[in-house]
């Protein structure tokens, strides 16, 4: 069964910093990973989609990285500003005939950055 | 093209009583997807579509039941509500399962029960 975890599950941060946050899977059979930003009480916006063949995945100040093989992703966030906190999930599309597209989520950072 | 919709938005209901969450897509999507999120917690799979007709189980469906007559349309019944079914439910759908899909998400239906 695939288990998904985020590290740290809490991050607080001064403005203008460079962070990561981590993310991990216990079966490396998957189709691709995508990481997710969810807005207190709101819905959840897709950031990056990283396909299972790819190494990373830029948008603006956002790179995500995968390394398959040990089963990680990192999703780096460049020159952090407060309208960047919020809640990041990742998660990962099972492998195999039988996933049929299913996500398995981590549990989620909870990201502050103060002015 | 209002991608993935559902309705209601919130709603409050006493233990014991049933009601319908409402997911429409027009996305013209074979597979969908419910999936409740607890407080603090990540999403988990409740029940899954491949297509019209065809259902099947997620690791959390103690509670709920779900249909698909029609490609739009993927509904979850609650039949007898328990406090522990107060969540957030998210409705999802995918075009196919190859790894440059990327799922879609509906805006949530936030569930209280009393």
């Amino acid at each position: 069964k695939q288990e998904v975890t985020q590290i740290p599950a809490a991050l607080s941060v001064p403005e203008g910093e460079n962070l990561v946050l981590n993310c991990s899977f216990t079966d490396s059979a998957i189709y691709n990973l995508q990481w997710f930003r969810q807005d207190p009480g709101k819905g959840l916006t897709s950031l990056l989609l990283i396909q299972s063949s790819q190494r990373e995945q830029t948008s603006g100040r956002l790179n995500a990285s995968l390394d398959k093989s040990s089963g990680r992703s990192t999703l780096y966030i460049a020159a952090s500003q407060p309208g960047d906190s919020a809640t990041y999930l990742c998660a990962v599309k099972g492998g195999g005939g039988t996933s049929y597209g299913k996500l398995t989520f981590g549990q989620g950072t909870i990201l502050t950055v103060h002015p | 093209n209002a991608g993935v919709t559902q309705t209601p938005k919130f709603r409050i209901l006493k233990i014991g009583q049933s009601m319908t969450l409402q997911c429409t897509q027009d996305m013209n999507h074979n597979y969908m997807y419910w999936y409740r999120q607890d407080p603090g917690m990540g999403l988990k799979l409740i029940y899954y579509s491949v297509g019209a007709g065809i259902t099947d189980k997620g690791e959390v469906p103690n509670g709920y039941n779900v249909s698909r007559s029609t490609t739009e349309d993927f509904p979850l019944r609650l039949e007898l509500a328990a406090p522990s079914q107060t969540s957030v439910y998210f409705c999802a759908s995918l075009q196919g399962i190859s790894d440059y899909n990327e799922q879609f998400f509906g805006p949530g239906t936030r569930l209280t029960v009393l």
